[in-house]
């Protein structure tokens, strides 16, 4: 099975940059993925970490230890439209309750 | 491009109604996916299809039953609807079966059970 932990919240202020993070415990790990989804739409994908290391999109970044069952995504110069909830699956079946950032101005 | 098509968008059920959720994809994936999302919960996986002709339980697969019409269908039938099933239930479809690979969701489909 998997288990995925984050904070359930997290706030911060425009222009900010936020952290948010990821542990998990899962059988067989293949990599972590990032996905947003503002409320009342549909989750969209971010980003991928099959290995060890930071990957960055944009704004956006993505890091991933294995050995320490670790990962965080990384928003810099936040925006009042990413005011989100994040989810980090260890794979397809589970999601986790996610984290809900809140950017004030 | 349409992407994930999901219908009917909203839907209300009596107890022990009986209903099917269509989706469709137009991205020749070969992985389909069902999953529901309880507020302010996560997305669950009901069931899952990796290739045409398999489907596989997830999570929560209780109550439900699925079809893989074809490449590009695959349909999700609650048989007898429980107020437990009131839920905003999402399609999605990936092009790799495993960890890796995008998943593409559709709009969602809202249920409510009465």
């Amino acid at each position: 099975g998997q288990s995925l932990e984050q904070p359930s919240e997290v706030t911060a202020v425009e222009g900010a940059i936020v952290q948010i993070n990821c542990t998990y415990q899962t059988s067989g790990f293949y990599g972590l993925s990032w996905y947003q989804q503002h409320d009342g739409g549909a989750p969209t994908f971010l980003s991928y970490n099959g290995l060890d290391g930071l990957e960055e999109t944009g704004r956006f970044s993505s890091f991933l230890s294995r050995s320490d069952s670790y990962g965080y995504l990384l928003l810099q110069e936040l925006q009042m439209k990413d005011s989100a909830s994040y989810f980090c699956p260890a794979g397809k079946s589970t999601f986790g309750d996610g984290t809900t950032l809140t950017v004030k101005p | 491009n349409a992407g994930v098509t999901q219908t009917p968008k909203f839907q209300v059920l009596k107890t022990g109604q009986s209903m099917t959720l269509q989706c469709a994809q137009d991205m020749n994936h070969n992985s389909m996916y069902w999953y529901r999302q309880d507020p302010g919960m996560g997305l669950r996986l009901i069931y899952y299809s990796a290739s045409e002709g398999t489907t596989d339980k997830g999570e929560v697969p209780n109550g439900y039953n699925v079809s893989r019409l074809n490449k590009r269908e695959f349909s999700l039938r609650l048989e007898s609807a429980a107020p437990s099933q009131t839920s905003v239930y999402f399609c999605a479809s990936s092009d790799m079966r495993g960890a890796s690979g995008e998943l593409f969701f559709g709009e969602g489909s809202r249920l409510t059970v009465l």
